[in-house]
């Protein structure tokens, strides 16, 4: 069966660092990837999308990478603020279809 | 704010009460999409709906759980008969859905259902 594995344990980091996400999927061939951010009480947000031909894509002090070999995904947060602090969620997508399929999710936490 | 809005934010039922859930998703679009969060546990796809039709349901337990998204007003979420294991968080999402399947989904904040 579909399986996406994200890191269950909280992952706890100080200010300035970066911070490192992992997304495992299993019988998925996904044609892209998507991220999004949950903060308590509060719906996702969507932040980023990667396709199975990009390999890395960045936006501002995010990147994600894409190894369809592997089959993972990485997601980074350089020099990370409290602010940074959230859970967050992959969701591996096949072509065609609509409905978003989610990992659980790491929560993050950045210290001051 | 042009986002997804949902009401109410927080709903309380009695065991075998009816609960209603609403979903205005953001203006320009027509996909709607409903999930369920059980505490504790991670988002859960229930359905998918465009302006009048059911797409993709394959989520959505058997019995007393229906949804619907009129040609006029927000898409509805209704539970019958509500059980205390249907106490949750139900996000609904929405999307352009006009250039493909790859389109990020917009959230709302979801609304609380507590059943005594």
């Amino acid at each position: 069966s579909q399986k996406i594995e994200q890191n269950s344990e909280a992952l706890n980091i100080q200010e300035g660092k970066t911070a490192t996400l992992t997304c495992n999927y299993t019988n998925y061939s996904p044609a892209y990837l998507q991220w999004y951010r949950q903060d308590p009480g509060r719906g996702p947000v969507f932040l980023l999308l990667i396709r199975e031909n990009e390999k890395e894509k960045r936006k501002e002090r995010l990147k994600v990478t894409f190894d369809t070999t592997l089959k993972q995904s990485l997601f980074h947060i350089t020099a990370s603020q409290p602010a940074d602090s959230a859970t967050y969620l992959c969701a591996p997508m096949n072509t065609g279809f609509q409905k978003l399929v989610f990992g659980t999710g790491t929560r993050l936490l950045v210290s001051p | 704010n042009a986002g997804v809005m949902q009401n109410p934010r927080h709903l309380v039922r009695r065991r075998g009460q009816e609960a209603r859930l609403r979903c205005s998703p953001m203006k320009g679009h027509s996909h709607v999409y409903w999930y369920r969060q059980l505490p504790e546990e991670g988002l859960k796809f229930m359905v998918y709906l465009q302006k009048e039709n059911i797409i993709d349901e394959s989520g959505m337990p058997k019995e007393r759980f229906s949804a619907e998204f009129p040609k006029e007003g927000p898409s509805i979420l209704r539970i019958q008969q509500v059980v205390r294991g249907d106490s949750a968080a139900y996000f609904c999402a929405s999307s352009p859905g006009s250039t493909g399947s790859d389109q990020p989904q917009h959230f709302g904040d979801g609304t609380r259902l507590s059943i005594l």
